[in-house]
């Protein structure tokens, strides 16, 4: 069964770092999205990104954030400056069409120090 | 604005009991809902969904859920829970109007005690 998978499980990272978090997506899953776990909080949606474009953001998703999808199977979600605050797991999705069922893959959890 | 509920964090069964799980959402849209499991350092698993149709939907691993309009829920339920189911249970509300993001609620989780 296809399956959104992410890379890599676990990074640690020190403060004021750049990070990427990789993913790739469902092979033919048009759209992507990127939502977030801070420890003992709700999940949270970042961003949703489709036809090489954000579709959708929260006000979470400033400008230390970007998304890009460098090529036909990764997504990748970028953190420039990372922050204290921004230790998570980073769970990424894909859906096949707009509003149909988002697949989430098993997430990376972030810890910056 | 949009907001779900899952009013209990924790909830304890024996194996073998039945479970019920509560969600209620606060949408003035048209919703379609689901069920994630969160195993222990597991990623989401989608448990079942609901778009449209008949409002009560199963799902993997013997859950259903039953959509509510007149109560704004979406309640989980099992009929005999089995100690595997032991994790963290969450509803997750989508709407037509409110593009592809999905709200979740906080969280349930299960404990089965043998």
């Amino acid at each position: 069964e296809p399956e959104v998978t992410q890379t890599p499980s676990h990074q640690v990272t020190q403060m004021g770092q750049e990070v990427i978090l990789r993913c790739v997506p469902i092979s033919n899953h048009l759209y992507f999205y990127w939502y977030r776990q801070i420890l003992g909080q709700k999940v949270e949606f970042l961003v949703s990104f489709y036809n090489n474009e954000i579709s959708e953001k929260s006000e979470i998703f400033d400008d230390q954030f970007s998304v890009e999808r460098p090529d036909g199977s990764n997504f990748t979600l970028k953190i420039r400056s990372t922050k204290l605050e921004d230790s998570a797991m980073y769970f990424c999705a894909s859906s096949e069409e707009h509003q149909e069922t988002q697949y989430f893959g098993p997430g990376t959890r972030l810890l910056v120090l | 604005a949009q907001s779900v509920t899952q009013p209990d964090i924790h909830i304890t069964v024996s194996e073998g009991a039945s479970l019920e799980l509560r969600c209620n959402y606060s949408y003035g849209a048209t919703p379609y809902l689901f069920w994630y499991v969160q195993s222990p350092g597991q990623g989401l698993q989608l448990l079942l969904k609901y778009f449209s149709g008949d409002t009560l939907v199963q799902g993997i691993k013997g859950f259903e859920a039953e959509f509510k309009r007149s109560q704004s829920s979406f309640n989980l339920r099992k009929p005999s829970v089995h100690w595997s189911d032991a994790a963290e249970y969450f509803c997750a509300v989508g709407a037509l109007e409110y593009g592809n993001k999905l709200v979740f609620g906080a969280g349930t989780i299960l404990r089965v005690k043998s």
